[in-house]
């Protein structure tokens, strides 16, 4: 079985472009994650789905991100426009309904310039 | 100043040896506490989960105990190996509170 996927692995881009993260969750998995750290800092939660429904966004740090889940299978992330702050890796991670062990996808280094 | 605090930062030890990680947490109440290896290049991988209600954990060499009266947690790694070498991260299962890690490095 494939686990949590994510593309790309490795994004530089320069400020005031726009990127999209994309992730795969493991098939059948209703809830869907997304997490960042950034450079020196721990991980932090952005928001979570539900299927295609968001169940909680409250850790997205503005509107330049935009997470969508259309047809509740992969998501995708974008931040637009980029900022130098905006660096860090991007983490996803998926569960079962009614599961707690979250599985991690290996995560997308975004690289701001 | 984070809610999940990890000690120490970073910890080198020979192969074979024991060691504790600390994790000390503000965040109150929490649904369940988590410990997570994360190796260079790859997403965190669950050790363990354990409720409010539970005190201890084990996975393999990898054990788990929690004090809610102290607010402590902490990961003991028994006899180690060099495949050890990892980031281990502390999350308090609340609103998803992360601790920064301590990366451990296993010498032969």
């Amino acid at each position: 079985e494939a686990g949590v996927t994510q593309f790309p692995s490795h994004s530089v881009i320069e400020k005031g472009q726009t990127v999209t993260l994309r992730c795969d969750p493991i098939s059948g998995h209703d809830n869907l994650y997304w997490y960042r750290r950034v450079m020196g800092k721990e991980i932090k939660f952005l928001l979570h789905f539900v299927k295609e429904s968001k169940q909680d966004e409250s850790g997205m740090p503005n509107n330049r991100f935009l997470a969508e889940r259309t047809g509740g299978t992969y998501s995708t992330l974008k931040v637009q426009p980029a900022e130098l702050e905006d660096s860090g890796v991007y983490f996803c991670a998926s569960s079962p309904f009614g599961e707690n062990i979250q599985y991690f996808g290996a995560g997308t280094r975004l690289s701001v310039l | 100043k984070n809610q999940v605090e990890q000690s120490p930062q970073s910890l080198i030890i020979l192969e074979g040896k024991n060691c504790t990680l600390q994790c000390n947490y503000t965040v109150s109440p929490f649904s369940n506490l988590r410990w997570y290896k994360q190796d260079t290049g790859r997403g965190p991988v669950s050790l363990t989960i354990m409720t409010f209600s539970e005190n201890t954990k084990s996975n393999g060499r990898y054990t788990a105990t929690l004090d809610a009266d102290t607010k402590q947690s902490s990961l003991h790694i028994t006899a180690s190996q060099l495949s050890d070498s990892a980031s281990y991260i502390c999350v308090v299962w609340n609103d998803m509170r992360f601790g920064a890690g301590t990366r451990l490095t296993v010498k032969p």
